[in-house]
């Protein structure tokens, strides 16, 4: 069964660092097979009472990684393609980091031309919910 | 940035009924590069649609996607139980990834 397992929940203080982790399985987490698709693993941030929103993605072949503007320099995305896991860390928590955050898997085709990778997210982690409290 | 904008914010109907979601894009989706997601509280998004009209797998054939440019439309036939939920769509073609603010499937 394909699958992304993530970390437990964490309660912090703000200013504190964070590094939260996913665990791919059932799959090959850094290649695909075939030359023309890839898999990603991306993070999605869900805000209490809101909607999604996307962070970033990583390739853990090569460890490219794309960030969403509003989340460069606020994040850290990184992949350990040895033991099939992707991390999202922080250096410096805010209240404002309060929300469940949900890794998910995309496959997709890369655009050379472009450097674009479209694909969608088709399997997900169960989610990792953070509080940031003093 | 494309915006995408869902309408309407919440969706009242009964079990049986068809439930028909818009997407609206600010701007043409590139290659129809368009997902729906399914979402329940406490439980992960679930994928119902990519490439704005393909299902993913084990999706019934009840729930079905259309549209390209910059309108989408999601339409679940005969709707059961389990269908109420909020739904997402998701345009994956260009960066950034972006997502609609979310329909609320209720039961009336």
């Amino acid at each position: 069964e394909v699958q992304l397992v993530q970390s437990g929940a964490e309660v912090k203080e703000p200013g504190e660092s964070l590094k939260i982790s996913c665990k791919g399985s059932g799959y090959n987490f850094e290649d695909s097979g075939y030359s023309l698709i890839s898999y990603w693993i991306g993070w999605v941030r869900q805000r209490p009472g809101k909607g999604l929103e996307w962070m970033g993605i990583i390739y853990p072949g090569d460890s490219d990684t794309k960030y969403s503007p509003s989340f460069q320099g606020q994040v850290s995305i990184s992949v350990d393609k040895s033991i099939s896991t992707a991390y999202l860390q922080w250096s410096s928590l805010k209240a404002s980091d309060t929300a469940i955050y949900y890794c998910a898997r995309l496959e997709g085709y890369y655009n050379i031309l472009t450097t674009w990778v479209s694909g969608a997210f088709d399997i997900w982690g169960q989610g990792t919910m953070v509080t940031v409290s003093s | 940035e494309i915006v995408l904008t869902q309408s309407p914010d919440t969706l009242s109907l009964s079990p049986g009924e068809r439930a028909t979601l818009s997407c609206r894009a600010s701007q043409s989706v590139t290659s129809s590069c368009l997902a729906w997601y399914q979402h329940k509280p406490g439980q992960a998004p679930r994928l119902l649609i990519y490439g704005a009209s393909s299902r993913a797998t084990g999706i019934p054939d009840r729930v079905s996607g259309s549209g390209s440019g910059t309108d989408f439309t999601l339409t679940i036939s005969r709707l059961e139980p389990e269908d109420f939920a909020v739904y997402y769509c998701q345009q994956y073609g260009s960066s950034p990834i972006t997502f609609g603010q979310g329909t609320r499937l209720e039961i009336k």
